[in-house]
């Protein structure tokens, strides 16, 4: 099956810094990438779409200047946390749709978010 | 508005079997999806329903019912690997997956 990674899969930050987290498509070119956050034991809540080539769409209530996300190719996004603070401590989760299958979306393997 | 409706917990016996219910309300419809997600882990892919009827895959089978917006996840000769999540999440017209809270399933020996 379609493989998405991400990277890193874990980061320990101090308050005030920036986290980049990279999510690629490995084995296909994804028209449309998707960001979670998702707290512990809550379901996940989307963040934003990208859409290749074109500025991200925000959830309500997901602050756009503190969430950068870059979608500049097929297989790349970005995921910037800007001056992170603890409240930002979360599991961050890609997933990737194939664009040739508006069906399915694929998840890459998370990433673990501390902000110390 | 949306809503995808599941139960938060079930507890099963080892070697049993299990069915979790799940009914929804969206803007449109273009599929349904069963995830499974183990703790600390991202979800992973089960089934995908878009037709009525059952889908059996293994000792997983889903089953989907449009007209009464109502499917469910049937786990057969239950394993103590499968104590996890549940994720239903339904792609509605604008191809947006809308998720569930999750059914968090206990499996006892």
């Amino acid at each position: 099956g379609a493989v998405v990674s991400q990277h890193p899969s874990w980061v320990i930050c101090k308050s005030g810094t920036s986290v980049k987290i990279e999510c690629r498509s490995l084995d296909f070119q994804a028209t449309t990438m998707f960001w979670y956050r998702q707290f512990p034991k809550q379901s996940l809540m989307l963040m934003a779409t990208s859409n290749e080539g074109s500025k991200a769409t925000y959830e309500q209530g997901v602050e756009k200047d503190k969430f950068l996300i870059n979608h500049a190719s097929l297989t790349l996004s970005t995921l910037t946390v800007t001056s992170a603070h603890p409240e930002d401590s979360s599991f961050y989760i890609c997933s990737a749709r194939d664009g040739n299958h508006q069906e399915t979306q694929y998840f890459g393997p998370g990433t673990r978010l501390l902000v110390l | 508005g949306q809503n995808i409706d599941q139960p938060t917990e079930m507890t099963a016996t080892e070697g049993a079997i299990v069915q979790i219910n799940c009914t929804y309300q969206t803007s449109g419809f273009n599929g349904l999806f069963w995830y499974q997600q183990h703790a600390g882990e991202a979800p992973t892919f089960l089934s995908y329903n878009v037709l009525d009827g059952l889908e059996e895959k293994g000792r997983f089978s889903s089953f989907l019912s449009r007209s009464k917006g109502y499917s469910y996840l049937l786990l057969k000769e239950l394993q103590m690997k499968d104590s996890a999540s549940y994720l239903c999440a339904v792609l509605d017209s604008n191809y947006q997956l809308i998720w569930g809270a999750g059914t968090k399933l206990i499996i006892k020996p």
